[in-house]
């Protein structure tokens, strides 16, 4: 069965205080893993898709890297806008299925 | 682009009630999802639909759910007897295939169940 796990489950940092979120997985068939930020009431919204080990994206002050076995979104220097609740989901290729995690809530302080 | 559009965005009913809600997907995107997301919990599919075919619905509640795409654009997801357990945000989702293509989320629609 497939698991994605985020962690930590919550994270509050300081204006301009570097932080990295994870998300472990395990899933066969990996099409690819998915990055959204989603805000208090509102729908997840598409951050990046990577479908390799060893690519990296970034947007902004995020950049999301993917391992075999898991993957990072690093926030740099970040403003009170960044915070938000940041889902990762598995894309399985056998049966098109999105796999979430719990998600990792960041706040970010002025 | 006009993104994915639900409605209601909220809807308080007492337990037993019927509810139903509404999308409109990305125009042209073939495949239209719904999903379920409870608080504090990442988004859970209910069913997938490849234009007006319901290909993935092994996770849909047949007993008192029930959803439709009509015509392979706009669907309905429908609750009845609504029951407390139900409460969650009902997101619909949009995306051009299946194969590697973005999923487009809606804004959700909120359902509290008294």
């Amino acid at each position: 069965e497939d698991q994605v796990t985020q962690s930590p489950e919550a994270l509050r940092l300081q204006e301009g205080e570097s932080s990295s979120l994870n998300c472990s997985y395990t899933v066969s068939g990996l099409r690819g893993l998915f990055w959204y930020r989603q805000d208090p009431g509102k729908g997840p919204e598409f951050l990046f898709t990577l479908y390799s080990a060893g690519e990296e994206k970034e947007k902004e002050r995020l950049k999301a890297t993917l391992t075999k076995k898991e993957s990072f979104l690093h926030i740099t220097a970040p403003k009170p806008e960044d915070s938000a609740t940041y889902l990762c989901a598995v894309y399985r290729g056998d049966d098109y299925k999105l796999s979430f995690g719990a998600g990792t809530t960041v706040t970010v302080r002025a | 682009e006009a993104g994915v559009v639900q409605s209601p965005r909220y809807k308080i009913i007492e337990k037993k009630q019927p509810v139903a809600f509404w999308c409109n997907p990305i125009s042209g995107h073939n495949t239209l999802y719904w999903y379920r997301q409870n608080l504090g919990q990442g988004p859970e599919l209910l069913i997938r639909y490849e234009n007006e075919e319901a290909v993935d619905d092994s996770q849909l509640p047949k007993d008192r759910f029930s959803a439709e795409r009509l015509k392979g654009v706009d669907s309905t997801l429908k609750i009845q007897p609504a029951e407390l357990g139900d409460s969650a945000v009902y997101l619909c989702a949009s995306s051009p295939g299946v194969v590697g293509n973005t999923i487009y989320f809606g804004e959700g629609s909120w359902l509290t169940v008294v």
